[in-house]
């Protein structure tokens, strides 16, 4: 079926890097564009990351820039979000989402059930 | 500022009407971008609940509508009912933060 599932989340150390992983299945992923949005514990949804349908463009939210990454493998699938310099206010749920529309009309129809990053020591 | 906002909470009884308010700027609503509306069940990921301001996708009860004037937009729940207890989401696009943007959300308690 239509679906997204992330993975690769979990508890990291201030200053260290992770990757998220997200699989698509039952649609074309390389005619959609995707993005990664975060959801810190008890707070509302903020946009990170978006990538175009064949990777040629990314943009970012001001507080990860440098520090994040946003790539596609549309032979795997497969969107990811490299995190690097992690810092605690990096702690929240991850989902990545479907992208619908051209630039300035983007929505998301289609989410992952989100994975959860912890950056703690 | 890039901001997106919302009444923190609003609540009703069930068969009653309430209304969201999302309130913008020009750099969002008040250009003209279209604004989206998501659902987030307690526990769950964020769902599409309308799109392009007053678009429901396939699936979504006519119970929920949307609208949008000037630097404003609106969601409207009709017939409300137990399951539409949830936290409502805002989102349009801002040209300052050349990406989306989403409201602070709403907590939608059914009495």
């Amino acid at each position: 079926q239509v679906q997204l599932v992330e993975s690769g989340g979990g508890v990291v150390q201030p200053g260290r890097s992770l990757r998220l992983s997200c699989a698509a299945s039952g649609f074309t992923f390389r005619s959609y564009g995707m993005n990664w949005v975060r959801q810190a514990p008890g707070k509302g949804l903020e946009w990170v990351a978006i990538i175009w349908y064949d990777g040629s463009n990314k943009y970012y939210v001001d507080s990860v820039k440098g520090r994040f990454t946003i790539s596609r493998d549309n032979s795997k699938n497969t969107l990811y979000l490299q995190m690097n310099s992690l810092r605690a206010e990096d702690t929240a749920v991850y989902y990545c989402a479907r992208v619908i529309g051209h630039l300035g009309e983007w929505y998301f129809d289609l989410w992952g059930r989100g994975n959860l990053v912890t950056v703690s020591s | 500022q890039s901001v997106l906002t919302q009444p923190p909470s609003v609540s009703g009884a069930p068969g009653q009407r309430v209304t969201i308010s999302c309130t913008g700027s020009s750099s969002n609503i008040g250009a003209g971008y279209d604004v989206h509306w998501y659902q987030q069940l307690p526990g769950t990921a964020p769902k599409l609940l309308i799109y392009a301001n007053s678009n429901r996708p396939s699936g979504v009860p006519d119970r929920f509508s949307g609208s949008k004037s000037g630097t404003s937009a609106s969601l409207a729940i009709t017939g409300l009912q137990a399951e539409d207890e949830a936290d409502y989401y805002c989102q349009s696009y801002d040209s300052s933060l050349s990406g989306p943007l989403f409201g602070g959300g709403t907590k939608l308690t059914v009495l």
